[in-house]
């Protein structure tokens, strides 16, 4: 089936520091989402991108929606303890079923 | 509070048996799914309904069964005929099929 390309695999950061990861595909896609699992915990959703070029904020994390509509970015600033986690960006092609990248594991150091 | 509710956290069970996971969610939500997780594989989606009495096949649905009979209720069977079931099992829904994705908090089967 389709692929999502997540990038890095894993983090090792320390506190205070800036992170970014991208996830990208060779198809389009019209529905880009960033989400974040704890340990043991379901995921949960940290911002949903609908438009080619949108740029949307929570808090210290930023999300794009890449131009090509085959990418998209998550930075988070000024790390802290708390980011630590897998987090995974999924993408949603027209009438199909969201597919999720395998995830960027954070580790971050005080 | 609304939510979506996967029991139990933890499941063992023998090879040969068969197994069933609970999803229930109270969000009023049309779309359910089943996605299972292993380490480093990220999210596999293995069996979703948009409606009531409806589902549809993922990527990994050999070995499973579905049924969702009542818009709250989607449970999940491990048959004896999915070869490596020991996992990580959640469970999400959304308001339709195009929205975003809310999880429970999982299921992990262990099989041994």
């Amino acid at each position: 089936g389709q692929q999502l390309n997540q990038s890095p695999q894993s983090m090792f950061i320390q506190e205070g520091e800036d992170v970014s990861m991208n996830c990208t595909s060779s198809s389009i896609f019209n529905t880009w989402l960033w989400y974040k699992q704890d340990p043991g915990e379901g995921p949960v959703l940290l911002i949903a991108l609908y438009k080619a070029g949108e740029l949307t904020s929570n808090g210290r994390l930023t999300a794009q929606f890449g131009i090509t509509r085959k990418d998209s970015f998550l930075n988070i600033s000024a790390s802290i303890p708390s980011d630590v986690g897998i987090y995974f960006c999924a993408g949603r092609q027209a009438g199909t079923a969201l597919i999720f990248g395998k995830g960027t594991t954070l580790s971050v150091s005080s | 509070d609304g939510g979506i509710t996967q029991s139990p956290k933890y499941l063992f069970r023998k090879e040969g048996q068969n197994v069933t996971l609970s999803c229930e969610q109270n969000l009023n939500h049309d779309a359910m799914y089943w996605y299972r997780q292993d380490p480093g594989q990220g999210l596999r989606l293995i069996y979703y309904s948009q409606i009531v009495n409806d589902f549809q096949k993922g990527d990994i649905a050999e070995g499973y069964s579905v049924s969702r009979e009542k818009k709250e209720s989607f449970p999940l069977t491990v048959t004896s005929a999915q070869k490596n079931p020991t996992a990580f099992y959640l469970c999400a829904s959304s308001i339709e099929g195009s929205s975003p994705l809310h999880f429970g908090n999982g299921t992990r089967l262990t099989v041994t």
